[in-house]
């Protein structure tokens, strides 16, 4: 079974600031990926980031990057210069090599202010 | 790009009525996924299949139903509507998520019943 847990509901940063997002989780799985997705009030999910976690080098994308601990089954996003158009929610998910699925958080909150 | 598109956008049924989402997947993916979001929810995992064959189930009441068609499309069909049942219901689909390939989510359809 997979389970993924963001503990912080709703995290505030001001624009041009570094954020950080919390994600843990667990899996029986070997074979593994983890991802994180932004939902902007728009609704559409966005795929912000990935990693796989055979490699131990984290994943960056732009202004993204994650912080992957693997024996802590730790998967937390950075945010650098923080925009407005980086307000949403933020979802953290994973799915496993066994499996036909994503399995999610129940998401942070992220509001950038100005 | 092609994305993966959904019908209709919105809907609105009463009680006890049947609905029907349909799910046109991003050319060339072999995997559907059906996800319901409700209020203020993360993405609940309902249904996926794979080359037309139903590959994991999740959280699916017994009054739904999907299926995926011979030229990958899909369609949710979903019967005895209560008022529980709305919510924004995506569709994604991916190429061989077993080798940990993305996620695409279409921008789902909103399903209203009163």
């Amino acid at each position: 079974a997979q389970t993924v847990t963001q503990s912080q509901p709703e995290m505030s940063v001001q624009e041009a600031e570094t954020v950080t997002l919390s994600c843990t989780y667990d899996t029986s799985e070997n074979n593994y990926y983890l991802f994180w997705y932004k939902q902007p009030p728009s609704r559409q999910m966005i795929l912000v980031i990935r990693q796989e976690a055979y490699k131990q080098q984290n994943a960056t994308e732009n202004r993204f990057s994650v912080n992957f601990q693997k024996a802590a089954k730790s998967f937390s996003l950075k945010i650098s210069d923080s925009q407005l158009g980086d307000t949403a929610m933020y979802f953290c998910a994973t799915t496993g090599s066994g499996t036909y699925k994503y399995i999610f958080g129940t998401g942070t909150r992220l509001k950038v202010l100005a | 790009a092609a994305g993966v598109i959904q019908s209709p956008r919105h809907l609105i049924k009463e009680k006890r009525e049947t609905a029907t989402l349909k799910c046109y997947p991003i050319p060339r993916h072999d995997t559907v996924y059906w996800y319901q979001q409700g209020p203020g929810q993360d993405p609940q995992f309902l249904i996926s299949f794979y080359e037309k064959m139903q590959s994991d189930k999740g959280s699916i009441p017994d009054r739904f139903s999907a299926q995926q068609f011979s030229d990958y499309h899909s369609e949710l069909n979903m019967s005895s509507l209560e008022l529980g049942d709305s919510a924004l219901y995506f569709c994604a689909s991916s190429l061989n998520l077993k080798a940990g390939n993305t996620i695409y989510f279409g921008e789902g359809s909103w399903l209203t019943v009163v």
